[in-house]
């Protein structure tokens, strides 16, 4: 069974210019879920989307958006990219509902603002 | 809000030394508990997890046990190789409605042969 995919695996832009990240979750799960690992920090929660819709936002800018396809793929948007969006862009699958379950992780997308 | 500390690093640890990186979390309610790892250049896997009080969570020789007395989930290897060396984060998730996963800082393991 496939994993989480992200593409791409890498992107570089240039200051001021839009990113736009995919994420297809695991097979089944409906949930997906953005966090953004910058160099030298920890995983910072960005987006939730769970059957199409935002669930739960993170502190960050609204230049940063997203949305979630009716096959519950994901894509997220940065616009007026910024030399700190550089970061490792991580993406995560879940069943959705609340109860025991778990979080499976892509392999992330490395964007570098230049 | 809910917020998970833990042991800052780096550690460096001979093989086969035992291991602990200190976790603990605030959070109302009966969080789920997780560690993840994550090797150079590569994305978050699952480590092992517990679910409720007093649930032990195992794999690869890890363990971890969830302890709501003192707010804690501490990672331990009985002995580490050269290949465990990676950045170790625990995560919980909470269990209220705006649903999602809180990571502590990391904690970067490097094994020494």
């Amino acid at each position: 069974e496939a994993g989480v995919t992200q593409s791409p695996t890498h992107l570089i832009k240039t200051r001021g210019q839009q990113a736009t990240l995919r994420c297809s979750p695991i097979s089944g799960h409906t949930s997906v879920y953005w966090y953004q690992q910058a160099l030298g920090l920890g995983l910072q929660f960005l987006l939730w989307y769970d059957e199409g819709e935002e669930r739960n936002r993170g502190n960050f800018p609204p230049r940063f958006s997203g949305r979630q396809f009716p096959n519950y793929s994901s894509e997220l948007n940065v616009n007026a990219l910024e030399l700190e969006d550089s970061a490792l862009y991580l993406c995560a699958s879940s069943l959705s509902g609340t109860g025991n379950t778990e979080a499976f992780f892509g392999q992330g997308t490395r964007l570098t603002v230049v | 809000g809910d917020s998970v500390t833990q042991m800052e690093g780096p550690v460096t640890l001979s093989e086969e030394a035992f291991l602990t990186i200190n976790c603990t979390y605030t959070a109302t309610g009966y969080p789920s508990l997780f560690w993840y790892v994550q090797y150079p250049g590569e994305g978050l896997q699952l480590l092992l997890k517990a679910t409720k009080a007093d649930d032990k969570g195992s794999n690869k020789g890890f363990e971890a046990t969830y302890r709501k007395e003192t707010t804690s989930f501490h990672l331990e290897k009985g002995s580490v190789q050269v290949s465990d060396s990676a950045v170790y984060f625990c995560a919980l998730w909470g269990s209220g409605s705006a649903r999602q996963l809180t990571f502590g800082s990391g904690t970067q393991l490097t094994v020494l042969p």
